[in-house]
């Protein structure tokens, strides 16, 4: 069975700095891995999703890497802002969507 | 505009009163699914259904059940709802590809369910 951690749990920073999640899974043979940020009591939005034949995806100040031989991928937001303040999950498909418990980031004005 | 909808995105009811809640999508995904989330748990699959008139259950699937009878529809029924089921539910859906796996879930906005 699959299992997703994200660590650290939770993360706060000074705006501007920034931001490095982490995710790991125990199986790598998936088809692809998709970030999502949430918002208290909010859906899920989806950030950036990277194929299994890819090592990166980019979209604005965010930036994913996938290292699939290690089971790792990191999200990195740079710049950030307080309007960044939510929660992070990561979910890796392999033909079944497994979630982590996501990070919940602080970003201070 | 390309979406998820689910209704209602909020629901008081009491212990045994059987309650459905219903998901759309316009975006002709093949595959859809039926998310509960819990503090402290999570995201957990309740069922998921990879095309019309096909399901299966996923992680937690006690107490819930499905139909797919039309591409777009997949609603939850929740036939004897308990207090254990008082929960936060996300219905998603995503296309399947030619090699059989699955693309980009898109999410519903969610329904806050609360059992009394």
């Amino acid at each position: 069975k699959q299992e997703v951690t994200q660590i650290p749990a939770a993360l706060s920073v000074p705006e501007g700095e920034n931001l490095v999640l982490n995710c790991s899974f125990t199986d790598s043979a998936i088809y692809n891995l998709q970030w999502f940020r949430q918002d208290p009591g909010k859906g899920l939005t989806s950030l950036l999703l990277i194929q299994s034949s890819q090592r990166e995806q980019t979209s604005g100040r965010l930036n994913a890497s996938l290292d699939k031989s290690s089971g790792r991928s990191t999200l990195y937001i740079a710049a950030s802002q307080p309007g960044d303040s939510a929660t992070y999950l990561c979910a890796v498909n392999d033909y079944k969507l497994s979630f982590g418990a996501g990070t919940t980031v602080t970003v201070r004005a | 505009e390309a979406q998820v909808t689910q209704n209602p995105r909020y629901l008081i009811t009491v212990t045994g009163k059987k309650l459905t809640v219903t998901c759309s999508q316009n975006m002709n995904h093949e595959y859809m699914s039926w998310y509960r989330q819990d503090p402290g748990l999570g995201l957990r699959q309740i069922y998921y259904s990879m095309n019309v008139e096909v399901t299966d259950k996923g992680d937690v699937p006690e107490g819930y059940k499905v139909s797919r009878k039309e591409k777009r529809n997949f609603p939850l029924i929740l036939e004897s709802p308990s207090p254990n089921q008082t929960s936060l539910y996300f219905c998603a859906s995503s296309l399947r590809d030619r090699s059989g796996g699955y693309n980009e879930q898109f999410f519903g906005p969610g329904t806050r369910l609360t059992v009394l």
